[in-house]
């Protein structure tokens, strides 16, 4: 099973460009989570969805936007991306509340 | 809101050394408790987790948990480390029982194991 697919790995950008980070589960989970991980800060939410059709704000929402476009994907937009979102990008599912997240592999972006 | 302490930034053992990891969480009322470890260039994986029943929970690789809920903690234990645990490791947690519940990361714990 391929379990959590996230794309690109690797990605940079320019102040100001604009990108979506794609992910997908193939586990049948019904909630989501983008994170984003930077040194000595652990990981933070940024955007959650419980189940398909609602997204909700995790703790630094700011700057970007989500759709979870049906119960598989889960995509992450930076409209205009600022040298601070230069992180590691982490999506994850679970099948609901009394149940572990799985991890993405991560997307390293860098924005200069 | 729900938060996650991990007080310990870096720890440094030698091999054959017990670990334990401290992780303090606030939240009043029921919570999902887990502990994550990120090898290097890898992404998060499960050691192990709480939900309910006995406090004292045993993941893999030799791991173990114990939730003391009047201390608000979740620390993590193992009696003897091996160079391979080298790793960062994170303790979470989930509050509550909605649907809509976040998993909040604490800011995670690097070991590093002298060989």
């Amino acid at each position: 099973n391929a379990g959590v697919t996230q794309t690109p790995k690797f990605q940079v950008l320019k102040t100001g460009q604009s990108m979506t980070l794609q992910c997908a589960q193939d586990m049948n989970h019904n909630s989501m989570y983008w994170y984003r991980q930077d040194p000595g800060m652990g990981l933070r939410l940024i955007y959650y969805s419980a189940s398909e059709g609602t997204t909700d704000k995790g703790e630094v929402p700011n700057g970007y936007n989500v759709s979870r476009l049906n119960k598989r994907e889960f995509s992450l937009r930076l409209e205009s991306a600022a040298p601070s979102q230069t992180s590691v990008y982490f999506c994850a599912s679970r099948t609901g509340m009394s149940t572990e997240a799985f991890f993405g592999q991560g997307t390293r972006l860098t924005v200069v | 809101a729900q938060s996650v302490s991990q007080h310990n930034h870096h720890v440094i053992l030698s091999e054959a050394a017990s670990l334990e990891l401290g992780c303090n969480y606030s939240y009043g009322g029921t919570v999902n408790l887990f502990w994550y470890v990120q090898y290097p260039g890898q992404h998060l994986q499960l050691l192990l987790k709480y939900f309910s029943g006995d406090p004292l929970v045993k993941g893999i690789k030799g791991f173990e948990a114990e939730f003391i809920k009047s201390k608000f903690s979740f620390n993590l234990r193992k009696p003897s480390v091996q160079w391979s645990d080298t790793a960062e490791y994170f303790c979470a947690v989930n509050a509550g029982y909605s649907s809509a519940s976040k998993i909040i990361f604490g800011s995670g714990t690097r070991l590093s194991i002298r060989p």
